[in-house]
């Protein structure tokens, strides 16, 4: 069974605010994604990591930033969140054997 | 580069009738494909997986999909559809090595009583 949590699980902020969302798996997966995804709509890829001390950016352009310093955490980092950033954040890990990718229950944001 | 292709935006069928969702992909050589289906406000739940091998292939809620090469095709079926079913359903294509995960655009389910 997977284990990949994240939290919050809800989160309502102000304009300005600096946040994280947090992100664990319990798998020993060597890479880690983060996705955004409005309601009902596609996903899109925003950042994702190899392993650690590896980071990328993903195919949309996201004003947030990750790092990677235990194989097991990949917190997402908001500097100054805007309305823009309301959205859902879901976490994904895979191991390196396979492509097969679990996501966590994701982290609803939304900015005032 | 892979892509993914899931025609329908949104599909209704009623309670106990069949269904089929359409995903075709792109890619050069024999791909890894998932389906994933996603609840309200949660994340996404793998359906089921191609890696290689037996071309038909059973997933989890009764939910099977077949390889079609000679289609570049991977349509996920169910032969008698619950109230419970109605979600989000993703396609996705991967390929060996590092590459992340390419998903379709989604197709929303409705199922009508």
């Amino acid at each position: 069974e997977a284990d990949i949590y994240q939290t919050p699980r809800y989160l309502v902020i102000g304009t300005g605010k600096k946040i994280t969302l947090e992100c664990s798996q319990t798998m020993g997966h060597d890479k880690m994604y983060w996705y955004q995804q409005d309601p009902g709509m596609e996903l899109h890829l925003i950042h994702y990591s190899y392993g650690v001390n590896s980071t990328e950016k993903g195919d949309l352009s996201s004003e947030s930033t990750v790092s990677r310093i235990r194989t097991e955490h990949f917190p997402l980092t908001l500097e100054s969140a805007r309305p823009s950033h309301t959205s859902q954040y879901l976490c994904a890990s895979r191991t390196s054997g396979n492509n097969e990718q679990f996501f966590g229950p994701g982290t609803r944001l939304t900015v005032l | 580069a892979q892509s993914v292709t899931q025609p329908d935006i949104h599909i209704t069928v009623s309670e106990g009738a069949s269904l089929e969702l359409r995903c075709n992909y792109s890619y050069g050589a024999t791909p890894y494909l998932f389906w994933y289906v996603q609840s309200p406000g949660q994340g996404l739940q793998l359906l089921l997986k191609y890696f290689s091998g037996d071309t038909l292939v059973q997933g989890i809620k009764g939910f099977e999909a077949e390889f079609k090469r000679s289609q570049s095709s991977f349509n996920l079926r169910k032969p008698s559809v619950h109230w419970s079913d109605a979600a989000e359903y993703f396609c996705a294509v991967g390929a060996p090595g590092n590459t992340p995960l390419v998903f379709g655009k989604g197709t929303r389910l409705s199922v009508i009583a």
